[in-house]
């Protein structure tokens, strides 16, 4: 199976800062990884595929970058309602798998 | 409005069995695969398992954790997807989301889910 390491865990930032997230792969998947943005008690919301194509409705201020083993979510100006865990998830092989994810804290 | 409608979640002893059900509305069900994903209190995203549609001869696929004891199904005429689950164990509890899954020239992912359902195995 492969695995999915996101880093960090958790971060605290401020409104407006530009914030990074970090995902591995265990194995090269090339561009085959998506992210989500979960909420407290909400439904994960679909953000990004193939490692950089944003999902239609999401704002610009999200961006994803990399392929083979090493990706990277940007925020680049946070805003309030960005304060979530977000996720990354490879499809390259089933079983799917997901990061543990990481949670942006006020 | 396309949605997801996660039911049949409850309290469930181990060894016990228990059949969540999705309904679907607002997009062509038959067209999708779709998905199972559930998340244990307090932990992350866990993929459950997938099924395919009818030109991917409703193929299935499921995590380790739960091959052998869990079952998904279909119906596209009544636009629902099923989760049976057997011989639960008490680290099956979870909320359990179905999910659309999309694909656009050989990505898939999942871009429509539920609210979930609880799940809660315990004696």
């Amino acid at each position: 199976d492969i695995q999915m390491t996101q880093s960090p865990s958790s971060l605290s930032a401020s409104v407006g800062d530009r914030v990074t997230i970090t995902c591995r792969a265990s194995q090269s998947i090339s561009n085959y990884l998506n992210w989500y943005q979960q909420k407290p008690g909400k439904a994960p919301k679909f953000l990004i595929y193939a490692a950089s194509t944003l999902q239609s409705g999401v704002p610009s201020r999200f961006g994803g970058s990399g392929s083979g083993t090493d990706f990277t979510l940007t925020i680049s100006s946070l805003q309030p309602e960005d304060f979530a865990t977000y996720y990354c998830q490879q499809s390259y092989s089933t079983p799917l798998t997901f990061g543990g994810g990481t949670k942006v804290e006020i | 409005e396309v949605q997801l409608v996660e039911s049949g979640g409850g309290l469930v002893q181990p060894g016990g069995s228990l059949r969540l059900s999705c309904a679907a509305s607002g997009f062509t069900f038959s067209d999708h695969y779709m998905d199972w994903v559930r998340q244990a209190p307090g932990k992350g995203l866990e993929w459950v398992g997938r099924t395919r549609n009818k030109v991917n001869s409703y193929t299935t696929e499921y995590a380790a954790s739960v091959k052998g004891r869990f079952t998904i199904s279909r119906d596209d005429l009544k636009n629902s997807l099923y989760l049976q689950m057997n011989s639960l164990k008490t680290e099956d509890t979870a909320v359990y989301f179905c999910a659309r899954v999309e694909g656009r020239a050989y990505y898939y992912y999942m871009d429509v889910w539920g609210k979930g359902t609880t799940v809660t195995v315990s004696s």
